[in-house]
This record gives structure tokens, C-alpha cells and sequence, in this order.
């Protein structure tokens, strides 16, 4: 089953607003990801982080990998509408690392 | 092709029937993964190849599901005796090698749905 617990399960604002979202595990995690997934479509990859305490950013995305190793957040910036769907964390575990974990999903909802 | 593709897009079946779902990865890939995901969840693993060997195969929920890639490349998940609890999206997934470092992340296909009546 699932290992990773993510929050919010859903999030709906305005045009322009910054978007927080976040994964949690009991386990401790090598790698984490961030992808989105639109209907109908294959999910994307957005962010990946490879280093406890990494901070990287793509564009108006940024992403952190928990010193912990077993937590990670991605915040939006200035969100648009075409920043809806759904936003899935996954991790691989340091060991059998081939094999991605995900997140329940964030459904992200803009508001014009 | 530049992606992961998947056919078909859309299988209807019934249950108790056969059947098989096509991924061909991304040229050059050596490692090929293949993914569930039922409605509202995250994707869960079914199982990886690395070349033409299934590598970990801990993820298949029962012996009627069965996944092979002969020549290293195109892979083919099937599924015997089709339930109503099969029905999800099939995801497939490639990387240039196995293993989670920069450079190596896993890229998805569009999936298959398939929905077993």
C-alpha cells in the first residue's frame, strides 16, 4: 500500500495565489519527486530532488527535500489556470530504490 | 517515438476475459516499469525490467497478472481471467537505467484504461 501521506487532498483559489502542498512518510526516502498528471495523460515530472536539504526551483515551482529524508514540500508561485490538476509526490526508497512510491494526489483548482 | 506510448488507450472487456496491454518505451531505455492506478489514488508498482528480465515483480497483485518484454525493448503486461477489480488506469514507465539518480527519472506513457464489465 501506500507510503506516503499527502496534503491537501484538494486546494481551490484564486488566479495569482502561491500554492503550498506537502508529503510525509514514516520511512526514509533516497529521492523525491514531484509530478503532475492532467486527465487522461501519463503523470509529468516537475521537480526531482536527490540531496536531504535540497532546494530547487523550476520556473515558478519550488521544491525541498526534508533533512529528515522523509518529507518534501512544492510551492507554486503566482499560480495560472493552467497549473490545474492534480500534483503527486513519490519517492524511491534507498533500499530497492528502482520502484517509485506515491502520494494520494493534490487536486489543484483555479478560480479565475 | 520521443515518448512513452501505450495502445490501447481504452480496453473494454468482460470479466472472466484475457487480456494484454503494449508499452513501447522511449528508445534507448533499458529499464521498463509498469504502474496501476485506480480512480482518486496515486499510481502503486506492479513490477520493472531491467533489459529483458523482470527485476522485482513484488507489485503484481496475483498470479493472473504476467508481464513480459522478450527482446528488451517493447513490453507486454496480460491479464487472465479478468475481474471488475482490475479496472484502472495501466501506467508504463521508462528510464535509461534502473535506480533513482539525476539524470535517470522514470517518464510515464498516457496509460491504458481498461474497464473489465
Amino acid at each position: 500500500g501506500q507510503q506516503l501521506n499527502q496534503s491537501p487532498q484538494s486546494m481551490f483559489i484564486q488566479e495569482g495565489e502561491d500554492v503550498s502542498m506537502n508529503c510525509t512518510s514514516s520511512s526514509i526516502f533516497n529521492t523525491w519527486l514531484w509530478y503532475k498528471q492532467d486527465p487522461g495523460e501519463g503523470p509529468v515530472l516537475l521537480i526531482a530532488l536527490y540531496k536531504a536539504g535540497e532546494l530547487t526551483s523550476n520556473g515558478r515551482l519550488t521544491a525541498q527535500f526534508g533533512i529528515t529524508r522523509k518529507d518534501s514540500f512544492l510551492n507554486i508561485s503566482a499560480s495560472i489556470p493552467s497549473d490545474v490538476g492534480i500534483y503527486f509526490c513519490a519517492g524511491q526508497l534507498i533500499q530497492g530504490a528502482q520502484k517509485l512510491v506515491f502520494g494520494q494526489g493534490t487536486r489543484l483548482t483555479i478560480n479565475p | 517515438g520521443a515518448g512513452v506510448s501505450q495502445t490501447p488507450s481504452n480496453k473494454v472487456t468482460e470479466k472472466g476475459k484475457y487480456v494484454e496491454l503494449r508499452c513501447d518505451p522511449i528508445s534507448g531505455h533499458t529499464a521498463l516499469y509498469w504502474y496501476r492506478q485506480s480512480l482518486g489514488q496515486g499510481p502503486e508498482f506492479l513490477i520493472y525490467f531491467q533489459g529483458t528480465g523482470a527485476a522485482d515483480d513484488s507489485g503484481l497483485p496475483n498470479d493472473r497478472f504476467f508481464a513480459v518484454r522478450p527482446e528488451g525493448s517493447v513490453s507486454t503486461l496480460k491479464i487472465q481471467r479478468t475481474e471488475r477489480g482490475d479496472s484502472a488506469v495501466y501506467l508504463c514507465a521508462s528510464s535509461f537505467q534502473a535506480g533513482g539518480w539525476a539524470g535517470n527519472e522514470q517518464f510515464f506513457g498516457p496509460g491504458t484504461r481498461l474497464t473489465v464489465l
